[in-house]
């Protein structure tokens, strides 16, 4: 089947920690996207990537990195620069941005950092 | 720049009753508009889409949503609520030269009564 993993479904880290998050997919699609979610704040981009070996910084930016080696794979570190990091991050994917498609989103990856 | 806005964070309803969730958006270029489903602790799924074609538009689980560029609106319907709707509902937009990012609203979580 193909589809996004997200791994671990649980983190829990100690203040002062980087952490890397993994995001796998094989539906063969040019970009992918990771997205943090906070209660009441609905989504918002942390980063994106539409090819490999290229990414763009989205509107959070601050205290997160990423790479795009692979196709299939968009890892994403969260660094002790990350001030408030404890959230749910969700990864996504689409077939590109040449026409609109629809991103599919994995399981998503709950970090807790205490 | 583009935006979402979900009026009401949380809608409740009895099992059978009309579901109406409402989505207005802000866009300086046509719009392509999106639903999505949330439930707990899990990925969003899609639910539909408006990419210019037809502006009454059918998704899964028996929701629909209708376009109205009058009135900057995308409200997601759906006839008689069942107990498995509960869950929390996103409505997001892009358009030709967002390089395939979305816009997501605060969300809006649905309950239903029996």
């Amino acid at each position: 089947d193909g589809g996004i993993t997200q791994s671990p479904k649980y983190l829990f880290r100690k203040e002062g920690q980087n952490v890397t998050l993994s995001c796998e997919q094989n539906l063969n699609h040019d970009a992918m996207y990771w997205y943090r979610q906070d209660p009441g704040q609905g989504l918002r981009l942390i980063y994106y990537s539409q090819i490999v070996n290229d990414f763009q910084k989205g509107d959070i930016a601050e205290g997160y990195s990423v790479s795009r080696e692979k196709k299939e794979s968009f890892p994403l570190t969260v660094t002790s620069a990350q001030k408030n990091p404890t959230a749910f991050y969700l990864c996504a994917s689409s077939t590109g941005t040449g026409d609109i498609h629809e991103q599919y989103f994995g399981p998503g990856t709950r970090l807790t950092v205490t | 720049a583009q935006s979402v806005t979900q009026l009401g964070s949380h809608v409740s309803v009895s099992e059978g009753a009309l579901v109406l969730l409402r989505c207005n958006y802000s866009s300086s270029v046509p719009p392509y508009l999106f639903w999505y489903v949330q439930y707990p602790n899990q990925g969003l799924q899609l639910l539909l889409k408006y990419t210019s074609a037809a502006t009454l538009v059918k998704g899964i689980n028996g929701f629909e949503a209708e376009f109205k560029k009058s009135e900057t609106s995308f409200h997601l319907t759906k006839p008689s609520a069942h107990m498995s709707d509960a869950a929390e509902y996103f409505c997001a937009v892009t358009s030709y030269n967002q390089g395939g990012k979305l816009i997501f609203g605060q969300g809006t979580e649905l309950s239903v009564k029996p």
